[in-house]
């Protein structure tokens, strides 16, 4: 089984739906992201969590919201999906080593009609 | 304003020959690097890192080179094979040295698609 899991890996929905990405990871680790990848702009950080109590927008955050339901558990809100949130989202994970190193989902691929 | 960027959107290779990958930066309180490489269906793997304290950093068959006064770094694949047929990212992250720990909080450039033939 992955260390990182995110569900669904596919969804297709309509302009104006509610969307819930969901991230577990059996890692241990206490820092949790979500990246959103899109063509020609690389990877972007959406929202990041240092530890259960502990929530941080990135740099692309409008139209997203996260809950840290628990240590293993990320999960990323679209309240009200747009056709330009369409894109391959991915979850990822790091600890506080020395290697600087993140752990990724296998992503999570969201069209937006 | 992208501070990470990789200005060759594809490379192709032959097998057994070196790849270079390159990525500049604009931000100079980025202070660690690193490489991630993606296969289709999957999520970025880490390859090879770098700290701005150092000029290059091997890893088998990997080496990265770190040019601060220019702000920018390469990765250099000897030899290349087929199953480095992927993408590859390039990130970097700022404060990582103040406090020895790992921040995550990376900037990614948009990637490179290599492809080695055989």
């Amino acid at each position: 089984d992955a260390d990182v899991t995110q569900t669904p890996r596919n969804r297709i929905t309509k302009t104006g739906k509610r969307i819930m990405l969901e991230c577990s990871q059996t890692k241990g680790h206490d820092r949790m992201y979500w990246y959103r990848q899109d063509p020609g702009l690389g990877l972007r950080l959406i929202y990041y969590s240092f530890d259960v109590k502990d929530i941080n927008k990135g740099e692309i955050s409008d139209g997203y919201s996260v809950s840290r339901q628990a240590q293993a558990k990320f999960s990323l809100s679209l309240e009200s999906a747009i056709p330009n949130q369409t894109a391959l989202y991915f979850c990822a994970t790091s600890g506080l080593g020395d290697t600087g190193e993140l752990f990724f989902g296998e992503g999570s691929r969201l069209t937006v009609l | 304003d992208q501070q990470v960027k990789q200005n060759s959107p594809s490379l192709s290779v032959q097998e057994g020959r070196i790849s270079i990958l390159n990525c500049d930066y604009t931000n100079s309180m980025f202070d660690y690097f690193l490489w991630y490489k993606k296969y289709p269906a999957e999520g970025p793997t880490f390859l090879i890192s770098i700290s701005s304290i150092k000029d290059k950093n091997e890893d088998g068959r990997f080496t990265v080179f770190l040019n601060k006064s220019a702000k920018h770094l390469s990765l250099h694949i000897v030899p290349s094979q087929p199953g480095d047929s992927a993408v590859y990212f390039c990130a970097a992250s700022d404060g990582r040295n103040a406090g020895g720990t790992s921040y995550g909080k990376l900037t990614f450039g948009q990637g490179t698609i290599l492809t080695v033939h055989p």
